[in-house]
C-alpha cells in the first residue's frame, strides 16, 4: 500500500459504542494529523502529533481520545459520541511537524452516529 | 472575523475559460499557502504552493500571493469540465514548533462543458 490509508471507511455507531479509527501513513513521514470536515464547514485540525508526541490539541471533547504508538499509526478512540460529531474524519501526515511540509490526506472515515 | 475566507460557490464557468478563486486571510504572521482539490467523496489533494509575493505557475494552474493584502488567489486556465470540485484554501503558521493549518470552507467549482 502506499500513501496514507484508513480504516474503516464507513463506519455507523449508538451514542453508546466505543470504536476505533485507523490511520497508516507508508510515506516515511514523521508528523500525523487528525481532521473532522462537517457538511458547510471549514477542516478542522483536532490533533497533531510529531514523532508520536501529541503537540496539539484544538480544544476537542475528551469523548475522541487520539493514540499515536509510532510514527507510521495514528488512532482515534472514540466513545460515547454525540449525532454532531457525525462528519468525514481525515488523517494526513507530512514530513514534520514544523516548517512548510505538504500533508498528504487519506481517503478519510465517514462516520455517522445514531 | 473567520481566520481564512473563500466564498462557497458554486462559481459556475464555462469550458475553456479562466477560473478564479480568491481566498484572504486574518493573520499577519502566516507565512505559507496552499490549495487543495476536493472532489466529492474523496480527500483533498495538494495542487499548487505559494511562500512568497508574486505569482507562481504550474500547468495551467497560477497561484498568486499579495501578503500586504492579505490575499491569495487560484487562477486555472483553459477551465475543464474535470476541474470541477471544491477549492480549499489552506494557511499556514508556524506556531510553537509545529504548523497550525488553517482551511477555508471551501469555493465549489463547476465547469459547464
Amino acid at each position: 500500500e502506499t500513501g496514507v490509508t484508513q480504516t474503516p471507511r464507513h463506519l455507523v455507531m449508538g451514542m453508546t459504542n466505543k470504536k476505533s479509527l485507523k490511520c497508516e501513513q507508508h510515506l516515511g513521514h514523521n508528523a500525523m494529523y487528525w481532521y473532522k470536515q462537517s457538511a458547510k464547514k471549514p477542516l478542522e485540525l483536532m490533533f497533531v502529533y510529531s514523532l508520536e508526541e501529541r503537540v496539539e490539541n484544538n480544544s476537542v471533547p475528551s469523548r475522541f481520545s487520539p493514540e499515536c504508538p509510532n510514527s507510521s499509526h495514528l488512532f482515534l478512540h472514540l466513545h460515547t459520541l454525540q449525532p454532531e460529531d457525525s462528519a468525514l474524519y481525515l488523517c494526513a501526515s507530512s514530513r514534520s511537524s514544523g516548517g512548510y511540509n505538504e500533508q498528504f490526506f487519506g481517503p478519510g472515515t465517514r462516520l455517522t452516529v445514531l | 472575523q473567520k481566520e481564512v475566507e473563500q466564498n462557497s460557490g458554486p462559481l459556475s464557468v464555462p469550458e475553456g475559460a479562466i477560473a478564479s478563486l480568491n481566498c484572504t486571510y486574518s493573520d499577519r504572521g502566516s507565512q505559507s499557502f496552499f490549495w487543495y482539490r476536493q472532489y466529492s467523496g474523496k480527500s483533498p489533494e495538494l495542487i499548487m504552493s505559494i511562500y512568497s509575493n508574486g505569482d507562481k505557475e504550474d500547468g495551467r494552474f497560477t497561484a498568486q500571493l499579495n501578503k500586504a493584502s492579505q490575499y491569495v488567489s487560484l487562477l486555472i486556465r483553459d477551465s475543464q469540465p474535470s476541474d470541477s470540485a471544491t477549492y480549499l484554501c489552506a494557511v499556514i503558521l508556524n506556531s510553537g514548533g509545529y504548523q497550525k493549518v488553517t482551511f477555508g470552507i471551501g469555493t465549489k467549482l463547476q465547469v459547464i462543458p
